[in-house]
């Protein structure tokens, strides 16, 4: 069974610049996270959509936005990219909220650099 | 609100050593209890949970945890290490009520030395 996808792996931007990252859960999952690592920070929410919707949000400001397709993939938005954007963008899922002991299972990641 | 303090932030130990990485944390609800796995430029891996019964949970490649209720801690434990588990570790909580509310740890560098 294939696990959380993301694309794509690696990417340069230069700021200001707009990034699009992409994101498929295990199949039957369908709450998506967003998560940011960046270095010495540790990981850091942005963004949850479960059936579509967002339904919850990390301290981020509105230039990180998202949305969750009828298949249950995400896309991860990023406006205006800032040189503090540089970060690993990691996408997780989990199956119905609160299933599995609110388990949440985690892709690869998108390495994102803007310079 | 929960949060989770992993007391160290790196763990430098002997091949073939035992090992411990420490987790402590505090919530006003019950809550399940995680260790992830972050080997280097890779994401996440789920190691072992506790959600509920025995409080001994063992998890992939030989690691267990022991969860503590009346110290809060849920301690992750490996008799013997080897090389390949060079990674950093992450200790999480999330409430019953939801996971959008899990909360990571800062997690704990371990590094073994041959």
């Amino acid at each position: 069974e294939a696990g959380v996808t993301q694309s794509p792996t690696h990417l340069i931007k230069t700021r200001g610049q707009q990034v699009t990252l992409r994101c498929s859960p295990i199949s039957g999952h369908t709450s998506v996270y967003w998560y940011q690592q960046a270095l010495g920070l540790g990981l850091q929410f942005l963004l949850w959509y479960d059936e579509g919707e967002e339904r919850n949000r990390g301290n981020f400001p509105p230039r990180f936005s998202g949305r969750q397709f009828p298949n249950y993939s995400s896309e991860l938005n990023v406006n205006a990219l800032e040189l503090e954007d540089s970060a690993l963008y990691l996408c997780a899922s989990s199956l119905v909220p609160g299933g599995e002991g609110n388990t949440i299972y985690f892709g690869e990641g998108s390495w994102l650099t803007v310079v | 609100a929960q949060s989770v303090t992993q007391l160290d932030s790196q763990v430098p130990v002997f091949e073939e050593a035992p090992v411990e990485l420490r987790c402590n944390y505090s919530s006003s609800v019950s809550v399940y209890l995680f260790w992830y796995v972050q080997y280097p430029n890779q994401g996440l891996q789920l190691l072992l949970k506790y959600l509920s019964g025995s409080t001994l949970v063992k998890g992939i490649n030989g690691f267990e945890a022991e969860f503590n209720k009346s110290q809060t801690s849920f301690h992750l434990r490996k008799p013997s290490v080897h090389i390949s588990d060079t990674a950093e570790y992450f200790c999480a909580v999330s409430p019953y009520s939801s996971a959008s509310k899990i909360i990571f740890g800062s997690g704990t560098r371990l590094s073994i030395r041959p």
